[in-house]
């Protein structure tokens, strides 16, 4: 099945900088990537995803990269702010007809102000 | 509405105690899911439902008994549970067949068993 590794588990960075989140996958049949933020006490929400026909997607400060070839994609956050402090999931799926994610183990990321 | 709705919020239970844990969602997603979560580790797939059938059940224990009554309400039905089923439990939904357009979760339910 699908395994997919998150790195760095935790992350500190201060407010204004840049922070960068990498996951890679193993199944070369994964083709949808979404990223969660949980904040405590909260359920994730999604924040961005893309999909493997798709190289960069951007959303304002926050954009997603994808490296099918190396199998591996990466979220990055730009002027970081103290609500930008969450665990970040990465996940991956083979989409149509599979209704299972695997997630990364998540990156608790803390933004100092 | 775009929402997922669970309740209640936070629940303590006995060994002994049967409850339940409620979802409702009227964004027309027809894939309604419950997941498990225990703190510092990702969310872990228990039940998938399709278009109010089981669709996937990832060999979760009998104690936990998920129902789906119409496309827009999900249950689960705890009973006999163990300290070591204490969790936040989450419900998401989709549209059904395909995960490519995410998953929307609810907050969860934490969940206690004394």
């Amino acid at each position: 099945g699908e395994n997919v590794e998150q790195h760095p588990s935790t992350l500190s960075v201060q407010e204004g900088d840049s922070a960068v989140i990498k996951c890679t996958y193993s199944d070369s049949a994964s083709n949808y990537f979404p990223w969660y933020k949980q904040e405590l006490g909260k359920g994730p929400q999604l924040i961005i995803d893309i999909r493997s026909n798709v190289g960069e997607k951007k959303d304002q400060r926050i954009a997603v990269t994808l490296n099918k070839t190396a199998k591996h994609f990466s979220l990055h956050i730009t002027e970081t702010q103290p609500e930008d402090s969450a665990v970040y999931f990465c996940a991956a799926s083979i989409g149509a007809g599979s209704y299972q994610l695997t997630f990364g183990k998540g990156t608790k990321l803390s933004v100092i102000p | 509405d775009t929402e997922v709705t669970q309740t209640p919020k936070h629940l303590v239970m006995g060994m002994t105690n049967k409850k339940s844990l409620k979802c409702e969602q009227h964004m027309g997603h027809r894939a309604m899911y419950w997941y498990k979560q225990k703190a510092k580790k990702p969310p872990e797939l228990m039940f998938v439902y399709s278009y109010e059938k089981l669709s996937i059940n990832e060999s979760v224990p009998s104690r936990f008994s998920p129902e789906c009554p119409n496309s827009s309400l999900l249950n689960l039905h705890l009973h006999a549970l163990q300290p070591e089923d204490s969790a936040l439990y989450l419900c998401a939904s989709s549209q059904a067949g395909t995960t490519n357009y995410g998953y929307t979760f609810g907050s969860g339910t934490r969940l206690t068993v004394v």
